[in-house]
Order: C-alpha cells, then structure tokens, then sequence
C-alpha cells in the first residue's frame, strides 16, 4: 500500500464553484501533511501544511486532516481560472507525494 | 533570488549515454532530494541526503547515482542511459529534523532518452 493515495482523476469546475480534493495516508503516525501546487511545467510550490489534526484556513484555500480515517482533503472556495493547476497531497514524515489532481476552473 | 537552480532544463539523450542532472540552492537548507515525475505515477523519490556527506536510497534508486560533496550541491547521474528514464526530475531541499520539513523545488529537467 502507498504510504499516500490520490485518485488522479483530472477534475473541471465552472469559475466561482467549490473543489474539493482528497488523499488517504496509510500510518496513523503520520502527523505532518502538505499539499502542493504545480502549474504546467513548473515545480510543484507549497500551498498549505497541517500538523495533526484539525482544519487550516487560508484565505480562500482550507486543508482538513481527519486521523481517525487517516484523511486529508483541500478544498479551493471561489475557484478562479487561475487556480487551474495540479494538487499534490504529500505526507512529509515520509517524504511521499501523491500522484495529483488536475484541476481546470472554466471561466 | 533564493531557491534552488537546476540545469539543463530539457536534454534529448541517446541510449547508453552518461548525463548528470546539475542542483544548486543558496538556502543553506541540509537536506536535498531529488524526485522523478511520470504521469500517472507522480513523484518518487529517487535518492536523498540529509547532509553534506551523506546520501540515501530512496523509492526508485537503480541506474542512478547522487554526490554530496557540499551543501549547496547535489548533482544526479546517470550512469548508461537508458529510455524507462525518460521524465521530469525535481530536485528539492528542505531542513530535515525540524519538525515541518518543508520542501522547495526547483523547476525541474525534462529528460528524454532515445
């Protein structure tokens, strides 16, 4: 089993919607988690990273961490054309990244 | 502007052919990483060094090689080449040990190997 999964599902919304985005973590241990922004032939740039549990808010970006079903989720409030990139959840106690969600805001 | 540089930012390579993948950073961090990127298996870990000096395996370590001969360098070769290396390479540093380590990337080598 990855020590993180992401379906890597490409996901398209309409400008103005919600996204939601989701990983699994295999070690309850875990407690560091990141997610990662990577626009088309770019490097992947942090977003956000939670410690623990809990939800982090910035500005129109939240980050949920749920130990008890080892689940981390992003989600983006009014998405923008701008914010079409691929999002990457990684747990750093491991250094492991999942494989990414391709999001495209329709404007 | 501080962050990491990496060279070349895209090579075509013939088969059999040695190549070394150039990584600098000016944040002193100690820890530095390199990743493979390959649609639909995003980032693995190819090796890591947590200090000058020192340097260690990660998820995908064959035909690769990696040098630590100071902080801010962290060079990967390719021995021989060969086309399953084709990828994006990510070269990442961070500080290992203090707690959150946050890792910056550079802008990554596209590699093709014919």
């Amino acid at each position: 089993q990855k020590e993180v999964e992401q379906d890597p599902g490409p996901l398209s919304v309409p400008e103005g919607a919600i996204v939601s985005l989701n990983c699994t973590y295999s070690n309850s241990a875990f407690q560091y988690f990141m997610w990662y922004r990577q626009y088309s032939r770019k490097g992947p740039e942090l977003l956000m990273y939670t410690y623990s549990s809990g939800n982090k808010e910035d500005g129109r970006f939240t980050a949920q961490v749920d130990k008890s079903s080892k689940y981390i989720s992003l989600f983006i409030r009014d998405s923008q054309p701008s914010d079409s990139a691929t999002y990457l959840c990684a747990t750093l106690n491991r250094l492991a990244f999942g494989k990414g969600n391709q999001v495209v805001v329709i404007p | 502007i501080a962050g990491i540089t990496q060279a070349p930012t895209s090579q075509i390579l013939a088969a059999g052919r040695r190549m070394t993948l150039r990584c600098t950073q000016d944040m002193r961090h100690n820890a530095m990483y390199w990743y493979r990127q390959d649609l639909g298996l995003g980032l693995r870990l190819i090796h890591y060094s947590n200090t000058a000096g020192t340097t260690g395996k990660g998820e995908v370590p064959d035909g690769y090689s990696v040098s630590r001969a100071n902080t801010d360098d962290f060079p990967l070769t390719l021995a021989s080449a060969v086309p399953s290396q084709t990828s994006v390479y990510f070269c990442a540093s961070g500080n290992s040990g203090a707690g959150a380590n946050v890792l910056t990337f550079g802008a990554g080598s596209r590699l093709t190997v014919l």
